[in-house]
């Protein structure tokens, strides 16, 4: 079965360091890779998309691709306790017939802690 | 006007109540979807539509009834829900059909569900 696999944590860090969130995936073929965040109580936001192997940075987030591994991670430099919220790794998965299926992961919650 | 609308954003309702959520999207978009997110468990995807045609996936039960009339618009009606169908539901689109694979989903504030 084509799966999306996180840590579900909590991961805690301390503010000012450096969090690292990481996903795995199943399906080889997979070409585009997406990380959300989700607030308690919200719906999911789109933070960052990734779609080809090597880091991607925007501001404080870095998301970084390994397709032969099949991995991709996100990382939060200089964590603040605004960034305290559930991370959902999200991967398009084939689906069969040349269709794809965004699929989520179990999510990753983060706490930082002042 | 955000971008993905639902509504309502919470609903109590009995099991042999019909209810029905709504969404509308205004970031011209060719897909919507409905997903459900129950605690500790993954984002399910439970309908897609593209082009105003549905993607059915079949294992989501017919207590659970979508529909599309245009593309900014999607619905999914509700009857007979068991108390396990408690959940957000959350509604998204996207500006590429399914079956490209750069697809990222926008969502709406989803609607919170209690089946009593």
């Amino acid at each position: 079965q084509k799966e999306v696999e996180q840590n579900s944590g909590p991961l805690s860090v301390p503010e000012g360091a450096i969090a690292s969130l990481n996903c795995t995936y199943s399906d080889r073929g997979s070409q585009s890779f997406f990380w959300y965040r989700q607030y308690s109580g919200k719906s999911p936001e789109l933070i960052m998309s990734i779609y080809s192997n090597g880091d991607k940075e925007d501001g404080r987030f870095t998301a970084q691709l390994n397709k032969a591994s099949q991995y991709v991670s996100l990382l939060i430099r200089d964590s603040q306790p605004s960034d305290s919220a559930t991370y959902l790794c999200a991967v398009n998965l084939s689906s069969g017939a040349g269709s794809y299926q965004l699929t989520f992961g179990k999510g990753t919650k983060l706490s930082v802690i002042p | 006007e955000t971008g993905v609308t639902q509504t309502p954003r919470h609903l109590v309702m009995g099991m042999t109540n019909k209810k029905s959520l709504k969404c509308e999207q205004h970031l011209g978009h060719n897909a919507m979807y409905w997903y459900k997110q129950s605690a500790k468990k993954p984002l399910e995807l439970m309908f897609v539509y593209s082009l105003e045609e549905r993607v059915e996936n079949n294992s989501v039960p017919s207590r659970f009834s979508p529909e599309c009339p245009n593309s900014s618009h999607l619905f999914l009606h509700l009857h007979t829900l068991q108390p396990e169908d408690s959940a957000l539901y959350l509604c998204a689109s996207s500006q590429d059909s399914p079956g490209r694979m750069n697809t990222e989903a926008f969502f709406g504030q989803g609607t919170r569900l209690t089946v009593v």
